[in-house]
């Protein structure tokens, strides 16, 4: 099946500052991927949806000031938590649509803001 | 409203017994449904979907439309079961999927 990689697994920050992850397709071309963020004991919360060369569409809620998302190819997207506090810290997920409109998950990224 | 429903949070049931994880769905014109799984420490996948028809590990899922449900089934659990299960929904919206709050299926030995 579909590989999507997600870079890093865990990251650790101190509060203001800004983390970049990134959302890789590895085998595939992907031109829709989604950003989730997952609570512990929790299901997943749809956070943003990504399209290849337009802008993200983004959940109610959910800052796209803060909460940036980039899906410059058909492979990469990218979502930069600016200015990131303690409230950020959570597990992010991101998946990939394929042609069937199947969603590949990647593994997760552990954003922990001290 | 497009909505999925998951009524338990856990369920735990021992090894070699019937299993059945609720699903229900509210949505007024013809959905996908989906069956997705998340081992310990292991990401998403997806379980089946309802318009494959297969069965996957031995699990099935039925798609009744008079009562909006995708109920989950095995008829012998196995512990390699064990894990979180997601039901989720496509509607018309650019291939997004409501998620239900997921059941963690715990399988004694």
């Amino acid at each position: 099946g579909a590989v999507v990689s997600q870079h890093p697994s865990w990251v650790i920050c101190k509060s203001g500052t800004s983390v970049k992850i990134e959302c890789r397709s590895l085998d595939f071309q992907a031109t829709t991927m989604f950003w989730y963020r997952q609570f512990p004991k929790q299901s997943l919360m749809l956070m943003a949806t990504s399209n290849e060369g337009s802008k993200a569409t983004y959940e109610q809620g959910v800052e796209k000031d803060k909460f940036l998302i980039n899906h410059a190819s058909l492979t990469l997207s990218t979502l930069t938590v600016t200015s990131a506090h303690p409230e950020d810290s959570s597990f992010y997920i991101c998946s990939a649509v394929v042609a069937n409109n199947e969603q590949f998950f990647g593994p997760g990224t552990r954003l922990t803001v001290l | 409203a497009q909505r999925v429903t998951q009524p338990e949070k856990l369920l735990s049931v021992f090894k070699g017994a019937p299993v059945e994880l609720k699903c229900n769905y509210s949505y007024s014109g013809s959905p996908e449904l989906f069956w997705y799984v998340q081992y310990s420490r292991q990401r998403l996948q997806l379980l089946l979907r309802h318009i494959s028809r297969e069965s996957i590990k031995g699990f099935t899922a039925d798609l009744n439309k008079g009562e909006t449900s995708f109920h989950l089934k095995k008829p012998f659990a196995q512990e390699e079961d064990s894990a979180m299960y997601y039901c989720a929904l496509n509607g018309d919206s650019n291939y997004q999927l409501i998620w239900g709050a997921g059941t963690k299926l715990i399988i004694k030995p």
